[in-house]
């Protein structure tokens, strides 16, 4: 299958500072990415849509001056969380949708463990 | 938009039992429903999907089966095994344009299967 490669898997910061997480699909070209965020023992929320050289698109709720995205390339996307705070602690999970043959599968990163301290 | 129910949220079954999963969807538009399997840490990974075109669908010892009238869709597990054993999510996608669209998920079915 298709490879979806997301780094850093584990980040520590503290709090007020920004960390970037990149997610970059390595044998495929991914026009739409997509962010989503993970509490302990809870579902994947979705965070935003990311569109290879446009505007990322955001689910409501989520601050997009806080979350910025970024999707410069085929292959790369990042998300960079500003100004972090404890709150921001959770599991990063990016995906891509390898869209020859629009089979529709979306293919996941490893995820990231923000935790802010 | 769309929204996805899952039930039940955690399933305790004597290995070789079977399981079942459902979901309820709520946007009509939604054409794809694919089934993730996520162990702890660990990204969560595609089992079975199934379009909207298509009533039912197996794998082996996966299944799952649309009702796109009631709007719900299952997931059936048989003869389980303990690696079986993870949380399970369900999901539907929104379409954009004819596309599909990002996918939504249900909240998780911790599946425990006991040797």
């Amino acid at each position: 299958g298709a490879v979806v490669s997301q780094h850093p898997s584990r980040v520590i910061c503290k709090s007020g500072t920004s960390v970037k997480i990149e997610c970059r699909s390595l044998d495929f070209q991914a026009t739409t990415m997509f962010w989503y965020r993970q509490f302990p023992k809870q579902s994947l929320m979705l965070m935003a849509t990311s569109n290879e050289g446009s505007k990322a698109t955001y689910e409501q709720g989520v601050e997009k001056d806080k979350f910025l995205i970024n999707h410069a390339s085929l292959t790369l996307s990042t998300l960079t969380v500003t100004s972090a705070h404890p709150e921001d602690s959770s599991f990063y999970i990016c995906s891509a949708r390898r869209e020859a043959g629009n089979t529709g599968e979306l293919f996941f990163g490893e995820g990231s463990r923000l935790t802010v301290l | 938009g769309e929204n996805v129910e899952q039930h039940p949220s955690t399933l305790s079954v004597q290995e070789g039992d079977s399981a079942v999963i459902k979901c309820t969807y709520s946007d009509s538009a939604s054409n794809y429903f694919p089934w993730y399997k996520q162990e702890l840490g660990k990204r969560p990974q595609l089992i079975i999907d199934i379009r909207s075109n298509v009533g039912e669908k197996k794998d082996q010892r996966i299944a799952v089966t649309l009702n796109k009238t009631a709007k719900h869709f299952s997931l059936h597990i048989t003869e389980t095994q303990p690696e079986d054993s993870a949380v399970y999510f369900c999901a539907a996608s929104r379409r954009y344009g004819g596309s599909q669209g990002n996918l939504i998920f249900g909240k998780g079915t911790k599946l425990s299967v006991k040797p």
